[in-house]
């Protein structure tokens, strides 16, 4: 059981650039989600799904777009990488109303 | 909107010490779930507890305790005998039960247990 598996582990990119980080899960969750940390910060989520073709935007979404095919997969794309957006992604799933479980994170630098 | 404050930036104590974590949250919302995460340098993220918000008992696990008091809106967190394993970033969040189950995270404390 892999649980949250997230990929690349590590990425950079230049300015301006695009690119998608994928999160699959093997749960079965209905839930899931996408928070960046930002270095001293706590966790701010970006965007949200419950289920397979539903999203909707979290805290701070802006500069990213998601997709929910699949109960598996929730990707984030980001379109015109910018410096603000050098951060460590992490992805989650739960079932509702129960704790999330985190994939190992994605370290992101744009240069 | 919800917020959650850990007002505690970084502690440090020596190993076998106790110490106490705070986590102060603000809702509007009656019904609610906290939460505490750990984060040790590796970098992952590990569920700690939940606790909703008609259960006010104060649980124990080995050597970690939570002291949950609805009355000033705290949720605070004590391990006991602390180890160097304990050093992490530890972060308390907060959901509601509605609308996706979304977390609201504290800015967390870096806890340095030292020999």
């Amino acid at each position: 059981n892999a649980g949250v598996t997230q990929t690349p582990k590590f990425r950079i990119l230049k300015i301006g650039q695009s690119m998608t980080l994928q999160c699959t899960q093997d749960m079965n969750h209905n839930y899931m989600y996408w928070y960046r940390q930002d270095p001293g910060m706590g966790l701010k989520l970006i965007y949200y799904s419950v289920g397979a073709g539903i999203t909707d935007k979290g805290e701070v979404p802006n500069g990213y777009n998601v997709s929910r095919s699949t109960t598996e997969d929730f990707p984030l794309r980001l379109e015109l990488a910018a410096p603000s957006q050098t951060s460590v992604y992490f992805c989650a799933s739960s079932y509702p109303m129960e704790p999330q479980h985190f994939g190992d994170g994605t370290r992101l630098s744009i240069l | 909107a919800q917020k959650v404050t850990q007002a505690q930036t970084e502690i440090s104590v020596v190993e076998k010490e106790d110490v106490t974590l705070d986590c102060v949250y603000e809702t509007r919302d009656t019904t609610y779930y906290l939460f505490w995460y750990k984060q040790p340098p590796s970098g992952e993220l590990v569920f700690l507890i939940r606790r909703n918000s008609f259960d006010e008992q104060n649980e124990i696990s080995g050597r970690y305790s939570w002291n949950f008091q609805k009355s000033t809106s705290s949720f605070n967190f004590t391990i006991t005998a602390s180890q160097v394993v304990d050093s992490a970033v530890y972060f308390c969040a907060l959901s509601l039960t509605g609308g996706g189950n979304k977390l609201t995270f504290g800015t967390g404390t870096q806890l340095k247990v030292e020999l």
